[in-house]
């Protein structure tokens, strides 16, 4: 089982619909998530940050977080063309501490 | 303030020739990471230091890959001898702690030939 899965698209979204990226982790002790925007030929660049169970808004995304079941989502509003990118989750483990990553879903938002 | 600093952007070799990336971090960042993301795939964490010391390195190709982080600020990765397989993205990171947010620089691309 990968430590981080991630389901690997292409999603696609029509703009202004709202597009939900899902992930799950392995390991039950994890402490801190992260979700990664990362446009084709650039490097990954942190949109969201969760700690804590429940949700974590910050302007038209928010972040889902569930311990219990493992899974750590990404939401996004009013999809815009310029949110197509590929999006990572990453762990980081609290045992080790390990930052993490899955492979990412690739998003395209149709005009 | 400067972000993670990363040289050189490009770098083609050929197979069984050598080759150093290095990294800057963010003032004041005690973590750093190397990673390796080949197309199309997610990130792979190579090796992870705390100030100087490893943290991690389980997924270093020690045979051939090397890092070192001297005084806890700056970090040079070396691949000696490189194979075609090593053609990837090496992206640094760094992070104030080990469990805090990590931002990345803008990556080396390395092409062997």
């Amino acid at each position: 089982q990968k430590e981080v899965e991630q389901n690997s698209g292409p999603l696609s979204v029509p703009e202004g619909a709202i597009a939900s990226l899902n992930c799950t982790y392995s390991d039950r002790v994890s402490q801190s998530f992260f979700w990664y925007r990362q446009y084709s030929g650039k490097s990954p660049e942190l949109i969201m940050s969760i700690y804590s169970n429940g949700d974590k808004e910050d302007g038209r995304f928010t972040a889902q977080l569930n311990k219990a079941s493992q899974y750590v989502s990404l939401l996004i509003r009013d999809s815009q063309p310029s949110d197509s990118a590929t999006y990572l989750c990453a762990v980081n483990n609290f045992g080790n501490e390990k930052l993490t990553f899955g492979t990412g879903t690739r998003l395209t938002i149709i005009p | 303030e400067a972000g993670v600093a990363q040289s050189p952007r490009y770098k083609i070799i050929e197979k069984r020739q050598s080759v150093a990336f290095w990294c800057n971090p963010i003032s004041g960042h005690a973590t750093l990471y190397w990673y390796q993301q080949i197309l199309g795939q997610g990130p792979k964490l190579l090796i992870q230091f705390q100030n100087n010391g490893v943290v991690d390195d389980s997924q270093l190709p020690k045979d051939r890959f090397s890092a070192e982080r001297l005084k806890g600020v700056d970090s040079t990765l070396k691949i000696q001898p490189a194979k075609l397989e090593d053609s990837a993205v090496y992206l640094c990171a760094s992070s104030l702690g080990r469990s805090t947010e990590a931002f990345f620089g803008q990556g080396t691309r390395l092409t062997v030939v």
